[in-house]
């Protein structure tokens, strides 16, 4: 069964430090999302991609984000000077066209900024 | 705005058994989706069961079943028979029928351990 993969599964970064995670959508999904949990908080909505252009963002998603989709496979957010406050977990997700209302999840990524 | 709530970290349910998730939420809108989402410790989060806001029947897939309370606003899901697979975190969400949104609302989540 085609799967979400993300990776690095686990990234560790200085502050101030660019970062970029990597997410591999399931091939024929045409929506993107990025969603964040910080270590026993609740999963939050980052940004939602489609037709490559952001579709909702979240006030989270500050200028410090971006995402792109580079190749035509890959789908990457990159936070450009990370904080302390970076620090957790980051879930990739897909959705196809036609059944937007189910999104798969990938592993996620934990990023780790000191 | 729309919220999710899960009033239960942690839940524990012998094997063979039934054990019940609860997830309340609230929104001012007619027309959404509910989902849980199941996620094995390391591993991404899966799909159990989804429900329509529209629909009065309560999803069932398998050995998971919800309980949908619209007035309520009270989603819950059931497991019956739990296996020892089933441990794992339980994620209740949320998402508008607004088609100009798609975002999940999630809630904290319940860490379900089922004991041998």
């Amino acid at each position: 069964e085609p799967e979400v993969t993300q990776t690095p599964s686990h990234q560790v970064t200085q502050m101030g430090q660019e970062v970029i995670l990597r997410c591999v959508p399931i091939s024929n999904h045409l929506y993107f999302y990025w969603y964040r949990q910080i270590l026993g908080q609740k999963v939050e909505f980052l940004v939602s991609f489609y037709n490559n252009e952001i579709s909702e963002k979240s006030e989270i998603f500050d200028d410090q984000f971006s995402v792109e989709r580079p190749d035509g496979s890959n789908f990457t957010l990159k936070i450009r000077s990370t904080k302390l406050e970076d620090s957790a977990m980051y879930f990739c997700a897909s959705s196809e066209i036609g059944a937007a209302d189910t999104q798969y999840f990938g592993p996620g990524t934990r990023l780790t900024v000191l | 705005a729309q919220t999710v709530t899960q009033s239960q970290p942690e839940m524990s349910v012998q094997e063979a058994e039934t054990v019940t998730l609860s997830c309340t939420y609230d929104t001012s809108e007619s027309d959404y989706y509910l989902f849980w989402y199941k996620q094995p410790p390391s591993r991404q989060m899966i799909l159990v069961i989804r429900q329509e806001a529209y629909k009065q029947q309560n999803a069932t897939e398998n050995r998971f079943s919800v309980n949908f309370q619209k007035a309520a606003k009270s989603f819950s899901l059931k497991i019956s028979d739990s296996q020892l697979g089933d441990a794992a975190m339980y994620f209740c969400a949320y998402r508008s029928a607004d088609s100009g949104t798609y975002k999940y609302i999630f809630g904290t989540g319940t860490r379900l351990k089922v004991l041998a």
